[in-house]
């Protein structure tokens, strides 16, 4: 089955400062998401991007489909961007998640 | 908004107790999901459905069933539940096909096995 590499494993900030999360997949995908788990456990949906490039306010998104990888940007972090985040990839409606980035921001 | 929600968001239960996890969704989603999620671990799929009455196994089905008897309705059954299975069960939902299958998820259950 397709495997799903997140890179960094852990990440700490300052607050304000830059981050670059990244997710490899072993095989081509045709769905792909980015999600936040919340400090209450929920996963918040990001981005769906399965190529292309996203944006949403300070956030964005990059999957380069053909070279099986996605990057999610943080740009002028805050410490409420704390949190998991993570990856997920599938070719058929399913989805296999990568073990996720856990980021702290820190003021 | 897309909305899924699950029945409790911490549960105690004791080993060997029969438990139901439910969950809920109103987009009319045919596609319906459940995972556990564990420190280290990541998510794994248990058990997901695409149509009523239909089930499928996720990558780690053993000690779970399923229930779909209604499209926005489907339920996660531990038959007999055991100190392993203590964990964060989360569900989700999506359409089915066409260009965007985005997974939409619930806040969880905290589930305890004693």
């Amino acid at each position: 089955g397709i495997q799903v590499e997140q890179s960094p494993p852990d990440l700490i900030l300052q607050e304000g400062a830059n981050s670059t999360l990244r997710c490899n997949f072993s095989d081509s995908v045709n769905n792909l998401q980015w999600f936040h788990q919340n400090p209450w456990g929920q996963l918040i949906n990001l981005f769906y991007i399965p190529s292309g490039t996203k944006q949403n306010g300070r956030l964005s998104a990059t999957t380069v489909a053909t070279e099986r990888y996605s990057l999610l940007y943080i740009s002028s972090s805050q410490t409420t961007d704390s949190g998991g985040y993570f990856c997920a990839g599938g070719s058929q409606g399913n989805l296999i998640f990568g073990k996720g980035t856990k980021l702290s921001v820190k003021p | 908004d897309v909305k899924v929600t699950q029945s409790s968001r911490y549960l105690v239960k004791r080993t060997g107790e029969k438990v139901f996890l439910e969950c809920v969704q109103d987009m009319d989603h045919e596609n319906m999901f459940w995972y556990r999620q564990d420190p280290g671990l990541g998510l794994r799929l248990i058990y997901f459905s695409y149509d009523v009455k239909m089930k499928e196994k996720g990558d780690i089905p053993e000690g779970y069933s399923v229930s779909r008897e209604k499209k926005e309705r489907f339920s996660l059954i531990l038959e007999s539940a055991s100190t392993n299975q203590t964990s964060m069960y989360l569900c989700a939902s999506s359409l089915l096909g066409g260009i965007d299958n985005e997974q939409f998820f619930g806040p969880g259950t905290r589930l305890t096995v004693l």
